[in-house]
């Protein structure tokens, strides 16, 4: 089955250390795109990615680093000049070739920082 | 001025009710309208997209489109106990096409 696999699904870290969120894609989309979701909040844009080795920054990326070397991946790396990391972390992907066409999300990582 | 806003709720309805969600944009080259629904602890998941002024009907769902007033509503005929949950507007924003923006989220409660 097609879909977006994020791994792992919690994921505990002291402060001040660096954390890796992995994102695998097998649905050929373009696009992928990782959110950040506080509790009782909207999804917010951390970084977004349209091509292999290109991304743009969402309006939340510092503290956060990302990259793109292969289509299907695309790992957020959480460092720790990020002042709040404990959120639920989203990675969507979007077929860029269909106009209009929605985002899929994968299950989501819920990283807790202490 | 917020890219996408919601009322954060909650909003409550009765049961066989209609609830209405309504969602605002800045961007007023925005193209696509996306409705996601999101239960508790779980991802988004897509209800509606609509991309052309006025009315979208799927089901008990009807999603309607105004770019003139840049508003973007969602109406819940019916409403059941599993309609609660929060709902997500997002707009793809005019000044990147692939740029998504989410409002904060309507939650939505269904009471017997």
């Amino acid at each position: 089955d097609g879909g977006i696999t994020q791994s792992p699904k919690y994921l505990f870290r002291k402060e001040g250390q660096n954390v890796t969120l992995s994102c695998e894609q097998n649905l050929n989309h373009d696009a992928m795109y990782w959110y950040r979701q506080d509790p009782g909040q909207g999804l917010r844009l951390i970084y977004y990615s349209q091509i292999v080795n290109d991304f743009q920054k969402g309006d939340i990326a510092e503290g956060y680093s990302v990259s793109r070397e292969k289509k299907e991946s695309f790992p957020l790396t959480v460092t720790s000049a990020q002042k709040n990391p404990t959120a639920f972390y989203l990675c969507a992907s979007k077929e860029l070739t269909v106009n209009n066409s929605p985002l899929h999300f994968g299950n989501g990582t819920r990283l807790t920082v202490t | 001025q917020k890219e996408v806003e919601q009322n954060s709720g909650p909003l409550s309805v009765p049961e066989g009710a209609i609830a209405s969600l309504n969602c605002t944009y800045s961007d007023r080259g925005s193209q696509s309208f996306f409705w996601y629904r999101q239960y508790s602890g779980k991802s988004p998941e897509l209800i509606m997209s609509i991309y052309s002024n006025g009315d979208k009907e799927d089901g008990r769902f009807t999603a309607q489109l105004n770019k003139a007033s840049q508003y973007v509503s969602l109406l819940i005929r019916d409403s059941q106990p599993s309609d609660s949950a929060t709902y997500l507007c997002a707009v793809n924003m005019g000044s990147s096409a692939s740029k998504i923006i989410f409002g904060s989220g309507t939650r939505l409660s269904i009471r017997p």
